[in-house]
C-alpha cells in the first residue's frame, strides 16, 4: 500500500491564481518531498521538508507540514501555464532505508 | 553529468520473454530505487539500493530481480515478462537518505 495519497486528485485553476494540493500519510516519517512530473516525462524533485519543520518556501512553493495530522500541503503562488503538470507527495515511512512511496498525484491545469 | 541514463526508452516484450532494463548514474549517488508507474496507481517501489551489493524489495517486487555490482549500474531484470508488467518504469539515484531524487527518463514497456 502507498503511504502518501494527494487530494484533489485533478485542479484546473486560471493563469496568476493559487493552486493549493495537499497530501496525507499513514505512518510517522523522517521527511516529506514534493516531485512535478510534466507529462511524458521523470519527475522532478521539487523541495524537501523534515519532520521537524512546519513550513518551507522555495521560490513560488510554499510546503507545510502537520506531523499531528500526518499531512502536507503545497501551495504554487501566482501559477503559470508552465506549472501545468501532476505533482506528488513521497514519504519515508520514518524508516531508515531510502524507501521512498509516492502517492497517485494531483493533476494541475493553468489555463493561460 | 549525464544524471540518471535509462535504456531502453521503449519495448515490446511477448509474455515470457525476459529482458534487462539499465539504468546509470554518474552522481556516485549510493541510493537507487526502480519505480513502476501504472495509470491511476501513482509510483510502487520495485526493489532498491543503499549501495554497491546491497538490494531489498519494495512494494511489488515479484516478477522482478536487481543486482548492484557497482554504484553506478543498477539493472532490473525481468524474469518471465507478464502482461500486468505493461507499465512506464523509472529509475531514480540520490545521494543520502535527506535528499531527493533523481528520475530518469523512464522506459515503457508493454508486454503482449
Amino acid at each position: 500500500s502507498q503511504q502518501g495519497e494527494e487530494d484533489p486528485q485533478a485542479l484546473s485553476i486560471q493563469e496568476g491564481e493559487n493552486a493549493t494540493m495537499n497530501c496525507s500519510y499513514k505512518t510517522s516519517i523522517n521527511n516529506l518531498q514534493w516531485y512535478r512530473q510534466n507529462s511524458g516525462r521523470g519527475l522532478v524533485h521539487l523541495i524537501l521538508i523534515r519532520s521537524n519543520e512546519r513550513e518551507k518556501h522555495s521560490g513560488r512553493l510554499r510546503v507545510t507540514l502537520d506531523t499531528s495530522k500526518k499531512s502536507s500541503s503545497l501551495l504554487i503562488t501566482a501559477s503559470r501555464a508552465a506549472d501545468t503538470a501532476s505533482y506528488f507527495c513521497a514519504t519515508d515511512a520514518g524508516n531508515t532505508g531510502n524507501q521512498f512511496y509516492f502517492g497517485t498525484g494531483t493533476s494541475l491545469t493553468v489555463i493561460p | 553529468n549525464a544524471g540518471v541514463t535509462q535504456t531502453p526508452k521503449f519495448q515490446v516484450l511477448k509474455t515470457g520473454q525476459s529482458m534487462t532494463l539499465q539504468c546509470a548514474q554518474d552522481m556516485n549517488h549510493e541510493y537507487m530505487s526502480w519505480y513502476r508507474q501504472d495509470p491511476g496507481m501513482g509510483l510502487r517501489l520495485i526493489h532498491y539500493s543503499v549501495g554497491a551489493g546491497i538490494t531489498d524489495q519494495g512494494e511489488v517486487p515479484n516478477g522482478y530481480n536487481v543486482s548492484r555490482s557497482t554504484t553506478e549500474d543498477f539493472p532490473l531484470r525481468l524474469l518471465s515478462a507478464a502482461p500486468s508488467q505493461t507499465s512506464v518504469y523509472f529509475c531514480a539515484s540520490s545521494y543520502s537518505t535527506a535528499g531527493g531524487y533523481t528520475f530518469g527518463s523512464g522506459t515503457r514497456l508493454t508486454v503482449v
